[in-house]
């Protein structure tokens, strides 16, 4: 089982900030099969981006992926009210499919 | 529009049955694979199962391998989570999840582009 690894648990920022997120897998991960999903309290995770790369429909270009074998990132050029969520990366390559344990964007 | 509708959670004592349905619409379900994410309370995403479009392909995590078994019904356009022998450490929301990838012949290889608002399963005495 590949083993994701976020960091850090929590980021605290102010609006218009720029956010890292990183995502360490413990073995190599396909860059087609790296996914970043944000959740908004009482909300269903919503797909951002896929392929590591690849925006999903009605992504903002703010959020942009990175990344290759074990350590991908995902970057928010320019955090919105909206941002302030929880994220997971994903991997679905390999069975069984598996999440990171999130990382919590908040306000400063 | 794509829709998701979970049902079929509740509450249920540690060691009986519980089966989730899940109504879809707003796309071809026959040409998606399906999947089933849980979240326990105040926990992360949890992959359950996935099955592809002709259900030749299906896969469990191991927490559940055994116990659950997911099926879909193309007539009715809905997916199922059959649980069985339930325990504690089940308890969770659980989501019916779309599948990206078109006509794909595994259930991975896909991220998931739709999600359902789940239905709350609590496994107590």
């Amino acid at each position: 089982e590949i083993v994701l690894t976020q960091s850090p648990g929590t980021l605290s920022l102010s609006p218009g900030e720029r956010a890292t997120l990183s995502c360490r897998a413990s073995q190599s991960v396909s860059n087609t099969y790296l996914a970043w999903y944000r959740q908004r309290p009482g909300q269903a995770p919503r797909l951002l981006l896929y392929g590591t790369f690849s925006r999903a429909t009605g992504t903002p270009d703010r959020f942009s992926g990175s990344g290759s074998g074990t350590d991908f990132t995902l970057t928010i050029s320019r955090l919105e009210p909206e941002d302030f969520a929880l994220y997971y990366c994903q991997q679905y390559g390999s069975s069984p499919l598996t999440f990171g344990g999130g990382t919590k964007v908040e306000i400063k | 529009e794509v829709q998701l509708v979970e049902s079929g959670g509740g509450l249920v004592q540690p060691g009986r049955s519980l089966r989730l349905a899940c109504a879809t619409s707003g796309f071809t379900f026959d040409d998606y694979a399906m999947h089933w994410v849980r979240q326990g309370p105040g926990k992360g995403l949890e992959w359950v199962s996935g099955i592809n479009w002709n259900s030749e392909n299906i896969g469990y995590s191991d927490s559940v391998k055994g116990r659950f078994t997911i099926s879909r019904d193309g007539a009715k356009n809905s997916l199922n989570l059959q649980m069985k022998s339930l325990r504690v450490e089940d308890t969770a929301l659980y989501y019916c999840v779309k599948a990206a990838r078109r006509l794909s012949s595994y259930y991975e290889f896909s991220a998931f582009d739709f999600w359902g608002p789940g239905t709350m399963v609590t496994v107590a005495s």
